[in-house]
């Protein structure tokens, strides 16, 4: 299973757009990159999956280039209501277990 | 539509005691995952049931440990007897597409 590597903190205010990166150099032909949200006392939610280019929902877009060494999380104009931490996963196992990294922790300022 | 949900929210015992969680996933779906934060440190898987067999046990921490999943329904993660390292949060997940989980809030325990 590929390792992720993302920021662990970052600050936005409300309105903006927040892009948070992750790294995933040993990515394997057949992975999936997944995004989770997970909002303090509550379970991880899913917010977003893809294999390459763009994919958008009505929560966020996930962009990934070519080469899929990376993936980008996109939040439009994000409200205080996204501030969480946001875990890029990538690859899962023939038991479909899910395995968290540290996450990146998002602060959305008034 | 339902969520998942668990019970107890939170549980606090002494060490040496027996805590059961339970695990009631979305309705109609087979995977039943339970998955686990201890103090500091990043969520873990534990196991993975489809319906009511174990498909993947290789989280579980040690034989103190033993979940069940009765009937392929609900599920529950017995922890006997307890240790001061188990304290946590324990979260459940159920899904139908792999990769798609939802998970439930989670159970806090508390060992002391």
């Amino acid at each position: 299973l590929a390792k992720t590597t993302q920021p662990i903190s970052m600050d936005s205010y409300e309105g903006q757009e927040v892009n948070i990166t992750c790294s995933h150099n040993n990515i394997a032909t057949n992975d999936y990159i997944t995004w989770y949200q997970q909002f303090p006392s509550q379970g991880p939610r899913f917010i977003i999956q893809g294999y390459k280019t763009k994919v958008t929902n009505e929560v966020a877009s996930l962009f990934i280039p070519a080469d899929r060494k990376s993936s980008t999380l996109s939040l439009p104009r994000v409200s205080l209501s996204d501030t969480a931490v946001y875990y890029c996963l990538v690859g899962m196992d023939s038991s479909y277990k899910l395995i968290f990294g540290s996450g990146t922790r998002l602060l959305v300022r008034p | 539509e339902a969520g998942v949900t668990q019970f107890p929210s939170h549980s606090v015992i002494e060490k040496g005691q027996t805590v059961t969680l339970r695990c009631d996933p979305i309705s109609g779906h087979d995977n039943l995952y339970w998955y686990r934060r201890v103090m500091g440190k990043e969520i873990k898987f534990l196991l993975h049931f489809v319906k009511e067999s174990k498909q993947d046990e290789s989280g579980m921490p040690n034989n103190r440990f033993l979940a069940e999943r009765t009937g392929g329904t609900y599920s529950t993660l017995k922890v006997q007897p307890a240790e001061l390292e188990d304290s946590g949060v324990y979260f459940c997940a159920s899904s139908q597409v792999p990769y798609e989980q939802y998970f439930g809030p989670g159970t806090r325990l508390t060992v002391t």
